[in-house]
């Protein structure tokens, strides 16, 4: 079984400030784990993975991520925001070995000016 | 990576009709899915579309009311069957490559029923 919870639907950061938005996954097996972005009227966009290997992944548009095992997270973090982060940003996870993609509910990222 | 076009990109419709969406790789891929996301929420499986044999649904999805083909390793359709207001949502075509580890996207078909 796998599963995602997003804390926060909602998160408002300044322009310019920390961007942290959070992740914690179940899974009975070693996962993949997925961070989405979508911006308003499109599809997902895949801003970064964790398969295997350094824990702290690099992606898009000066996002990253970091795996924890010990705590079960997969929390995204940008250290700058900017306008133009303002979308939806879903994380997922995908067991080893599992065909199919878990979703979390999503957060919805405001940048305020 | 892969390239997903889904045709309509939007659509109003009647309730009671049916709604054939479309959607095109660019390459040869493994795996297709269906998924729906209703306004506000996540993203939700449908199927999971299986080439060259019947899709595999999952819990709450049915065939007959939404049936899906795959002919070949790059195409699909989900049918949107009898359609009704609750039906109105964004449905999003994905699929993954066989040694690939994530899944790429549509732009999704935003239906609205009336």
């Amino acid at each position: 079984a796998q599963s995602v919870t997003q804390l926060g639907s909602h998160v408002s950061v300044s322009e310019g400030a920390l961007v942290l938005l959070r992740c914690n996954y179940s899974s009975s097996v070693p996962p993949y784990l997925f961070w989405y972005v979508q911006y308003p009227n499109q599809g997902l966009q895949l801003l970064l993975k964790y398969t295997t290997g350094a824990t702290l992944v690099k992606g898009i548009n000066g996002f990253e991520a970091e795996f924890k095992k010990s705590e079960t997270s997969f929390h995204l973090t940008k250290p700058s925001a900017h306008m133009s982060d303002a979308a939806e940003y879903f994380c997922a996870v995908r067991g080893f070995g599992n065909e199919k993609l878990t979703f979390g509910t999503g957060t919805r990222l405001t940048i305020i000016p | 990576s892969a390239v997903i076009s889904q045709k309509p990109s939007r659509d109003i419709c009647q309730r009671g009709t049916s709604l054939t969406i479309q959607c095109q790789v660019d390459s040869q891929v493994t795996m297709m899915f269906w998924y729906r996301q209703q306004p506000g929420q996540s993203l939700t499986l449908i199927a999971t579309a299986n080439q060259g044999s019947e899709a595999t649904y999952e819990s709450g999805f049915v065939i007959d009311k939404f049936p899906i083909s795959r002919p070949n390793l790059t195409f699909s359709t989900l049918t949107v069957s009898n359609m009704s207001p609750e039906d109105s949502s964004i449905y999003l075509c994905s699929a993954r490559t066989g040694g690939g580890t994530e899944a790429f996207f549509g732009q999704g078909t935003r239906l609205t029923v009336v």
